[in-house]
């Protein structure tokens, strides 16, 4: 069964510091990552999508992928309040063209001013 | 552009009384996927369509629930009887037949009593 995991918070965080925040899975055939914000009585909207090892950035966000330790990351530089709302992991895997994604139970992030 | 659109926003019924849940992807989208969304369990694939046809329905958690989607504009989600665990956010999202980014609707919001 795949799985994604990521701790559900609150991860608490004062203005203008990084938040980081964590996501593993269990299927080593997954090839496309991605992070979702949901903020609250909301639906989930992207905010980055990462396909290979490395560093990607857009903004004051950067995605981190490490396939060999089947772990994904995002930092939010910066923080603002309004950056304050649960972050989904969302994995997928590539294998036969399947679009089913599983989802993290989601981290809730909480940043004060 | 119109973003994917649900109906009703908000259902209250009571319980054993059919709910019928519907959705409109973005145009010139050809897949189109249902999720349903609680603290408990998070956000949960119920099944997804490509140009249509129903490929992966394994999420729908029981013969109660039935999707379908006639065309290419219009998708249903119905739950016949329904009752008070289903109570949830329902999503509707499409995605292009060609990329993974989905796009979700507003959800709505169900209460069975």
């Amino acid at each position: 069964q795949k799985e994604v995991e990521q701790n559900s918070g609150p991860l608490s965080v004062p203005e203008g510091a990084i938040a980081s925040l964590n996501c593993t899975y269990s299927d080593r055939g997954s090839q496309s990552f991605f992070w979702y914000r949901q903020y609250s009585g909301k639906s989930p909207e992207l905010i980055m999508s990462i396909y290979s090892n490395g560093d990607k950035e857009d903004g004051r966000f950067t995605a981190q992928l490490n396939k060999a330790s089947q772990y994904v990351s995002l930092l939010i530089r910066d923080s603002q309040p309004s950056d304050s709302a649960t972050y989904l992991c969302a994995v997928r895997p590539l294998s036969g063209g399947s679009y089913i994604p599983t989802f993290g139970r989601g981290t809730s992030l909480i940043v004060h001013p | 552009d119109a973003g994917v659109i649900q109906s009703p926003r908000h259902e209250v019924t009571e319980m054993g009384q059919e709910v019928t849940l519907r959705c409109k992807p973005i145009s010139g989208h050809n897949s189109l996927f249902w999720y349903r969304q609680t603290m408990m369990r998070g956000l949960e694939l119920l099944i997804y369509f490509n140009n249509n046809v129903p490929i992966d329905d394994s999420g729908m958690p029981e013969d109660r629930f039935s999707a379908k989607m006639p065309n290419a504009s219009f998708s249903t989600l119905k739950i016949q009887p329904s009752e008070p665990r289903d109570s949830a956010v329902y999503f509707c999202a499409s995605s292009p037949i060609a990329q993974e980014t989905q796009y979700f609707g507003p959800g709505t919001r169900l209460l069975v009593l």
